[in-house]
C-alpha cells in the first residue's frame, strides 16, 4: 500500500525557517517525481514545487523561489521542504504527492500538514 | 503561466442527477488534465488523469471528456458521497494551475 506521511509542520514566526518531512512507502520511491502542493485555509489547491526522480531537476513557484528548496533521499526514501524566509501567506496545509511520469498527475497525496506564520 | 477557468463555482444537484464540471484552459494543454476530488478535512483524491482515463478504484459514474481546451468531469448518477469539492489540474507547462474548485451539494 503506497503511504506518504508527512511531518514537520508547526507555528513559526514571519522571517524563520521549517523544513517539512514526507516518509515514502510502498512503492519505489526512486522511481517517481514528487511534488509539494499547500492549500490556505477556506482557499484552492496550489502547486509548491517539483522534483525529478533523482532530483537533479526542481521546479517551483514564483512566489516560493529563492525562499524555498525542494530536496530527496532516495536512500532514505524521504521528500523535504526546506522553507525559508516565511511570510503570513505561506500559511497553508502543505501536502507532499507523488507524480505520474508521463501525464504528471498527483497519484497518491499525504494527509497534510499545517504551517502557521504568525508572530 | 496556464490559466485554468474552472465553472461553476458551486453547484447544488439531487440524487442520482446528472452533474457536469468544466475547465478551459488559456491555451492548448493536451490532455495533460487531471480532476481530483477533495472531501472536508481530507486530502484530495485523483479521479481521473490524462483527461479521460478513469483512476484505480474510482466508480464508473465519474467520466472526462475533452473538447479542444475545454475540459468537463461528469458525474453521471450522484450519489451522497459524491459531495465536496472538485478541482482541475494542467501538468502541461511549469507552473502547475489548479481550477479554483466546484463545490458541490445536495440540493
Amino acid at each position: 500500500e503506497v503511504q506518504l506521511v508527512e511531518s514537520g509542520g508547526g507555528l513559526v514566526q514571519p522571517g524563520r525557517s521549517l523544513k517539512l518531512s514526507c516518509a515514502a512507502s510502498g512503492f519505489t520511491f526512486s522511481n517517481y517525481g514528487m511534488a509539494w502542493v499547500c492549500q490556505a485555509p477556506t482557499k484552492g489547491l496550489e502547486w509548491v514545487a517539483s522534483i525529478s526522480t533523482g532530483g537533479g531537476n526542481t521546479y517551483y513557484r514564483d512566489s516560493v523561489k529563492g525562499r524555498f528548496t525542494i530536496s530527496r533521499d532516495n536512500a532514505k526514501n524521504t521528500l523535504y521542504l526546506q522553507m525559508d524566509s516565511l511570510r503570513s501567506e505561506d500559511t497553508a496545509t502543505y501536502y507532499c504527492a507523488r507524480r505520474d511520469g508521463y501525464y504528471h498527475y498527483f497519484d497518491y497525496w499525504g494527509q497534510g500538514v499545517m504551517v502557521t506564520v504568525s508572530s | 503561466d496556464i490559466q485554468m477557468t474552472q465553472s461553476p463555482a458551486s453547484l447544488s444537484a439531487s440524487l442520482e442527477e446528472i452533474v457536469t464540471i468544466t475547465c478551459q484552459a488559456s491555451q492548448d494543454i493536451g490532455n495533460w488534465l487531471s480532476w481530483y476530488q477533495q472531501k472536508p478535512g481530507k486530502s484530495p483524491q485523483l479521479l481521473i488523469y490524462g483527461a479521460t482515463s478513469l483512476a484505480d478504484g474510482v466508480p464508473s459514474r465519474f467520466s472526462g471528456s475533452r473538447s479542444g481546451t475545454q475540459y468537463s468531469l461528469k458525474i453521471s448518477r450522484l450519489q451522497v458521497e459524491d459531495i465536496g469539492i472538485y478541482y482541475c489540474l494542467q501538468a502541461y507547462s511549469a507552473p502547475d494551475t489548479f481550477g479554483a474548485g466546484t463545490k458541490l451539494e445536495l440540493k
